[in-house]
C-alpha cells in the first residue's frame, strides 16, 4: 500500500535559515504529491502540489520537486520566517479530489527570531 | 477560495454520551467528504469517505456503528461519535472535494474539532 515517511521533528531554526524537510514515499502507480501546513490552532492548508515526475511545486517561497528515481518530495525554503512556524505534512494521493490522501506523521517547525 | 467549516471547534462530553460534529462546505458543493482523526504527534488517519446521498465507506478498523456519518446534502456532512469513551478523545478533521471552475480537483480541509471525553 501507499505510505509516506518524513523526518521527525521538531526542527528549530533561526530566522532566515535554510529549511529542508525530507519526505520519501512508497506508492503504486503515479500519485500526486502534496505538502500541507497546519498553523497552531488551525486546520490543514494545501501548501504546494506536484502531479508528475520532475514537477516542482512552489508557494510562499517553499519548493518541492517530485523525484521519481529517489521517491522523494523534500520541502525547501531558502529563508524561513517566524511566521513559518507550523507543522508540515507530506502526503500523496490521486489526481482527483475524490481519492484518498495518505499523510506522513508531520514535522513541527519552530523558527526563532 | 473554497472554505470548509466545522462545528463545534471544541467539545467536552461525559463518557457514554453522543457527540455530533458538523462539516460544511461554505461556498461550494461537495459530493464527497472525508473524515480524518489525528492523534497527538501522529498523522491524520482516514476514517471514512462520505458521498452525498449514499452510505459512507469506512476504513478498515473503524467501527461504523460507533462513528455514524451522514452526508444528507451537498454542503453538509456530520460525524456522530456514539457512546463516547475517553479513548475517543482526539482531533477530528473533515475535508471536502471541490470541483471549482478554473481550479484543480482537490480536497479542502476544515479547521478540526477537538473532542475530549471525560
Amino acid at each position: 500500500g501507499n505510505s509516506v515517511t518524513q523526518m521527525e521533528g521538531p526542527v528549530t531554526l533561526s530566522e532566515e535559515a535554510f529549511l529542508t524537510i525530507n519526505c520519501t514515499y512508497t506508492a503504486t502507480g503515479y500519485p500526486s504529491l502534496f505538502w500541507y501546513v497546519q498553523y497552531p490552532g488551525e486546520g490543514l492548508q494545501l501548501l504546494l502540489k506536484a502531479t508528475k515526475a520532475d514537477d516542482k511545486g512552489s508557494n510562499k517561497g517553499f519548493e518541492a520537486t517530485y523525484r521519481k528515481e529517489t521517491t522523494s518530495f523534500h520541502l525547501e525554503k531558502g529563508s524561513v520566517q517566524v511566521s513559518d512556524s507550523a507543522v508540515y505534512f507530506c502526503a500523496l494521493g490521486g489526481n482527483g479530489g475524490y481519492q484518498k490522501v495518505t499523510f506522513g506523521t508531520g514535522t513541527k517547525l519552530q523558527v526563532i527570531p | 477560495g473554497a472554505v470548509v467549516s466545522q462545528h463545534p471547534s471544541r467539545v467536552i462530553c461525559k463518557s457514554g454520551t453522543s457527540v455530533k460534529i458538523e462539516c460544511r462546505s461554505l461556498d461550494f458543493q461537495a459530493t464527497t467528504m472525508f473524515w480524518y482523526r489525528q492523534f497527538p504527534k501522529k498523522s491524520l488517519m482516514l476514517m471514512a469517505t462520505s458521498n452525498e446521498g449514499s452510505k459512507a465507506t469506512y476504513e478498515q478498523g473503524v467501527e461504523k456503528d460507533k462513528f455514524l456519518i451522514n452526508h444528507a446534502s451537498l454542503t453538509l456532512s456530520t460525524l456522530t461519535v456514539t457512546s463516547a469513551h475517553p479513548e475517543d478523545s482526539s482531533f477530528y478533521i473533515c475535508s471536502a472535494r471541490a470541483l471549482l471552475a478554473g481550479a484543480m480537483d482537490t480536497q479542502y480541509f476544515g479547521p478540526g474539532t477537538r473532542l475530549t471525553v471525560l
